[in-house]
């Protein structure tokens, strides 16, 4: 059983352009939700928590549809500095982290 | 801005051996927990912390591993008898508690069982 699932992607966009990817979690029973940002070989970093009536930081937009068990995030405007992976992150009673969706910016 | 430190940064260990992971959470935070990610792989939940005892653990957090926090500062992993499969990046995070389920990880010990 896969708890949280991704498009590991890779997503290759341009500057510029908006992206969004989304997760799917399994069980309904879920009770808080994050975007993770992870740069090669380094620690996950916070980017965002998810709530359920969406919430906007910049650029990002996170959104959570509860009926059907997936969250998104939506990155306008791209930049070169939002390559990445992004890591959905779903807090059971322990926190299951998804595989991760692979984004490069193209100049 | 207040981070999570861990030390060593790479630990190169040959199987059979114990290490022991260092990791000092965020000063005011209350719950800490420790993660792997085996190269190419997802980040997978070991151990949750919190007053003194273990919160919840993962079915890789077996007896090969144990947790402490020896004094008000350090939090430690300890892997008695390595295996190569033990090879990972071991992360600590932390998280102030209360309404809040906001994690915040440490830079990572990289750990190679030879």
């Amino acid at each position: 059983r896969k708890e949280v699932e991704q498009d590991p992607g890779p997503f290759n966009v341009p500057e510029g352009a908006t992206v969004a990817f989304n997760c799917t979690y399994s069980n309904s029973a879920s009770q808080s939700f994050f975007w993770y940002r992870q740069d090669c070989r380094k620690e996950p970093k916070l980017l965002m928590s998810v709530y359920s009536s969406g919430n906007e930081d910049g650029r990002f937009t996170a959104q959570l549809n509860r009926a059907s068990q997936y969250i998104s995030l939506l990155i306008r405007d791209s930049k070169l500095s939002d390559s990445a992976t992004y890591l959905c992150v779903v807090n059971e009673d322990q926190f299951y982290f998804g595989t991760g969706t692979s984004l490069t910016v193209i100049p | 801005e207040p981070e999570v430190t861990q030390t060593p940064s790479h630990q190169v260990t040959q199987m059979g051996q114990e290490v022991i992971l260092r990791c000092v959470p965020i000063s005011n935070h209350l719950y800490f927990y420790w993660y792997r990610q085996i190269l190419g792989q997802k980040v997978e939940f070991l151990v949750s912390f919190y007053n003194n005892e273990i919160s919840e653990k993962s079915e890789i957090f077996d007896d090969q591993f144990s947790v402490e926090r020896p004094d008000g500062s350090n939090f430690t992993l300890k892997i008695r008898s390595t295996k190569l499969e033990d090879s990972a990046m071991y992360f600590c995070a932390s998280n102030a508690g209360s309404s809040s389920y906001e994690q915040y990880f440490g830079p990572g010990t990289r750990l190679t069982v030879t």
